[in-house]
């Protein structure tokens, strides 16, 4: 009974390949996000979806385009990937509610290899 | 002036002893704070949140807040060689409505 889940778990691809990261959560939540964790660690956000409406879009390139078929589904599509995009790809997700809560639960990665 | 500032490590402690893990932050209007822990090839756990100044109990973790000095810390009593991880502190920032991470303090709990 996996809370959020992501697939693949690895991928590896050349540059300027198109690949897709999906993700799933049954916790009943109504914001997911995408979070992308770089060689040194650092852990940022991406995006933001609450209820399928993008609330949070950082400054992330173009190739990268969520998105949200469903409340429970947020998919990452990158186009003509980089080098520099090589990282792990985190799905989180939340349920906002009025006050100050937003425990994020966080899905297991996608390591993406960019060859 | 980074928004999350964490001493990057690694912390050593003793087993048994009381790890202490620090983070301040830039914005006054933050409301909650969080602790994560990673271990390595793994995702973020959420192990500790708090809202109001003060401490927070759960088991042989505490976290502690002070709005004031703009600083959160988490203390893990009788350290265990299972706690060695990232601890990574977050914070939601009142503008943008989103988590902003801290780089995390490696943790060593040396038996």
């Amino acid at each position: 009974d996996t809370a959020v889940s992501q697939t693949p778990k690895y991928l590896v691809t050349q540059m300027g390949n198109d690949k897709s990261i999906k993700c799933e959560q049954n916790l009943g939540h109504d914001t997911m996000y995408w979070y992308k964790q770089d060689s040194k660690k650092f852990l940022k956000i991406m995006f933001s979806y609450n209820n399928k409406e993008l609330i949070i879009n950082e400054t992330v390139p173009n190739r990268f385009s969520p998105k949200s078929p469903d409340k429970a589904h947020l998919n990452l599509h990158i186009n003509s990937l980089e080098l520099g995009d090589s990282a792990v790809y985190f799905c989180a997700s939340s349920q906002i509610r009025t006050g100050a809560s937003y425990e994020q639960y966080f899905g297991p990665g996608t390591r993406l290899t960019v060859t | 002036q980074k928004e999350v500032e964490q001493n990057s490590g690694p912390l050593s402690v003793p087993e048994g002893a009381i790890a202490s893990l620090n983070c301040t932050y830039s914005d006054r209007g933050s409301q909650s704070f969080f602790w994560y822990r990673q271990y390595s090839g793994k995702s973020p756990e959420l192990i500790m949140f708090i809202y109001s100044n003060g401490d927070k109990e759960d088991g042989r973790f505490t976290a502690q807040l002070n709005k004031a000095s703009q600083y959160v810390s988490l203390l893990i009593r009788d350290s265990q060689p299972s706690d060695s991880a990232t601890y990574l502190c977050a914070v939601n920032m009142e503008y943008g409505n989103k988590l902003v991470f801290g780089a995390g303090t490696i943790l060593r709990v040396k038996s």
